[in-house]
C-alpha cells in the first residue's frame, strides 16, 4: 500500500459517457499528478497540481478535465473519449514537485484500467 | 528533445542469477536519476535513486550505476526472485524541470 488510492480499479465507458477517475492520497503531500500509461509507451504525464493549482497540463486534450479540491484529492472527469484513450490512468504525489534539487520521489496509485468502447 | 530509453524490451534470467536491467537518456542536464518496479495490476513502486554526483549507490540486493560519459544508467538485481518478475522504469530528471521523464520500461521475467 502506498498511500495513494485510486477508484475505480476497472472502467469501461462509450465514447458518449461522461465518468470520473477519484484519488487520493494519504501521505500529506503537496503535489498530485495523471499520468497515462499505454502499452508499449513511457509513461505518459498529463496534469500536474501544486497546492491545488494547476502546474502543468501537458498538451491534454479538452475531454480529460482535471479537478482538484484540495491536496488530498484528484479527479480526472471524462467525456466524449475516444477508443484511443483506453489505458492505465496513474495518479501520483510528492511532497513537493518532482525535481532533481529535492531528489523528489513519486508515490503512485494502482491506477484505473479505462476502456473505451 | 530530452528523452530516457531502455535498451532492451524484455529480460529473461535464471532464478538465483543476477539481473542487469540497463537504461539510456539524452539529457546531459540530467542530475537525478530513479528506477521504479511496477508488477501487474500495480503502479510503479521506487525502487532506488541516484544523484549525478555519485556513479553507484547500492540497495538491498540491488545496485545502480551512473555512467556519466555515456549517459547510461543501469539497475543490478543481485539473486534474482520469482517476486522480482515485473516491469522496471528508469526516470530522470534535471535542475528546474520539477517533473520526471520515464523511460518505456523493460519486463523481467524470472525462469524457475
Amino acid at each position: 500500500e502506498t498511500g495513494v488510492t485510486q477508484t475505480p480499479r476497472h472502467l469501461v465507458m462509450g465514447m458518449t459517457n461522461k465518468k470520473s477517475l477519484k484519488c487520493e492520497q494519504h501521505l500529506g503531500h503537496n503535489a498530485m499528478y495523471w499520468y497515462k500509461q499505454s502499452a508499449k509507451k513511457p509513461l505518459e504525464l498529463m496534469f500536474v497540481y501544486n497546492f491545488k493549482e494547476q502546474t502543468e497540463n501537458n498538451s491534454v486534450p479538452s475531454r480529460f478535465s482535471p479537478e482538484c479540491p484540495n491536496s488530498s484529492h484528484l479527479f480526472l472527469h471524462l467525456h466524449t473519449l475516444q477508443p484511443e484513450d483506453s489505458a492505465l490512468y496513474l495518479c501520483a504525489s510528492s511532497q513537493d514537485l518532482a525535481s532533481a534539487s529535492v531528489n523528489e520521489k513519486l508515490f503512485f496509485g494502482s491506477g484505473t484500467q479505462l476502456s473505451v468502447l | 528533445g530530452e528523452s530516457v530509453g531502455l535498451h532492451l524490451p524484455t529480460l529473461s534470467v535464471q532464478e538465483g542469477d543476477n539481473s542487469i536491467i540497463n537504461c539510456a537518456y539524452s539529457n546531459s542536464a540530467s542530475d537525478y536519476f530513479i528506477w521504479y518496479k511496477q508488477e501487474s495490476g500495480k503502479g510503479p513502486q521506487f525502487i532506488i535513486d541516484i544523484r549525478s554526483n555519485m556513479d553507484k549507490r547500492q540497495g538491498q540486493r540491488v545496485t545502480v550505476l551512473l555512467n556519466k560519459t555515456v549517459k547510461h544508467l543501469s539497475l543490478q538485481i543481485a539473486a534474482t526472485q520469482p517476486g522480482d518478475s515485473a516491469v522496471y522504469f528508469c526516470a530522470e530528471s534535471s535542475q528546474g524541470a520539477q517533473k520526471l521523464v520515464f523511460g518505456q520500461g523493460t519486463r523481467l521475467t524470472i525462469n524457475p
